[in-house]
């Protein structure tokens, strides 16, 4: 079975530019989390959705990201517009149902803002 | 404050011997602890997990601790292996919220031959 699916696994930009990150979460699942992973701050959840809404958006850093979950096999964040400091690695997971706490990651999306 | 704190951030542990990870936390709303490893390139993978109604869970070499009135957790890895290298996350759930993970800030183990 695939898993969670996460696009373009690398990404470099300029500052200024805008950036779309994308994920196909595993079939069936119906939570999905975007994280963004940085050797000072670790391992930060930005947003979660369960049934494609939106639940918790609290740890988006600013107005300049944005998530969207149109249905329930994609999701995109997208940074506009990006800057050097949202350079990290961007994952993707996504759990079963709603309270399930075991979550399936992506690969991640290498992001470099120059 | 929904924090957990993790440590040591780095470890080095001869073949065979005992890793040791401790976590800590503060909110009382937790009622799932898990820990994840992270190979380098690749996304964090659930290793085990513990609810706060039981002290130890043992899965195979890896077994967590739990002490509910210290509000901490560790994760020994016995008999290491240098194929256990690797980065290890402990993790919180708070209860009711959609399964929503706090992570630890990470240990980078490296296991010698």
């Amino acid at each position: 079975d695939a898993g969670v699916i996460q696009s373009p696994r690398h990404e470099v930009t300029e500052m200024g530019q805008e950036v779309t990150l994308r994920c196909k979460p595993i079939s069936g699942h119906n939570s999905l989390f975007w994280y963004r992973q940085t050797m000072m701050r670790g391992l930060e959840l930005l947003i979660y959705f369960n049934n494609n809404v939106p639940i918790d958006d609290s740890g988006m850093p600013e107005d300049r990201f944005s998530a969207k979950m149109p249905n329930a096999s994609f999701s995109t964040l997208k940074i506009q517009p990006s800057e050097p400091r949202d350079s990290a690695v961007y994952f993707c997971a996504s759990s079963i149902r709603t309270g399930e706490e075991t979550q399936y990651f992506g690969p991640g999306t290498r992001l470099l803002v120059l | 404050q929904q924090q957990v704190k993790q440590s040591p951030q780095s470890l080095i542990v001869q073949k065979g011997g005992i890793s040791i990870i401790n976590c800590a936390y503060e909110n009382t709303a937790f009622d799932y602890f898990p820990w994840y490893q992270q190979f380098p390139g690749k996304g964090p993978a659930l290793l085990i997990a513990i609810r706060p109604d039981v002290s130890e869970k043992k899965e195979g070499r890896f077994t967590i601790s739990f002490n509910k009135s210290a509000k901490q957790f560790s994760l020994h890895i016995m008999d290491s292996q240098p194929g256990d290298s690797a980065t290890y996350f402990c993790a919180a759930s708070p209860y009711n919220q959609g399964g929503k993970l706090i992570f630890g800030q990470g240990t980078e183990l490296s296991v010698k031959p």
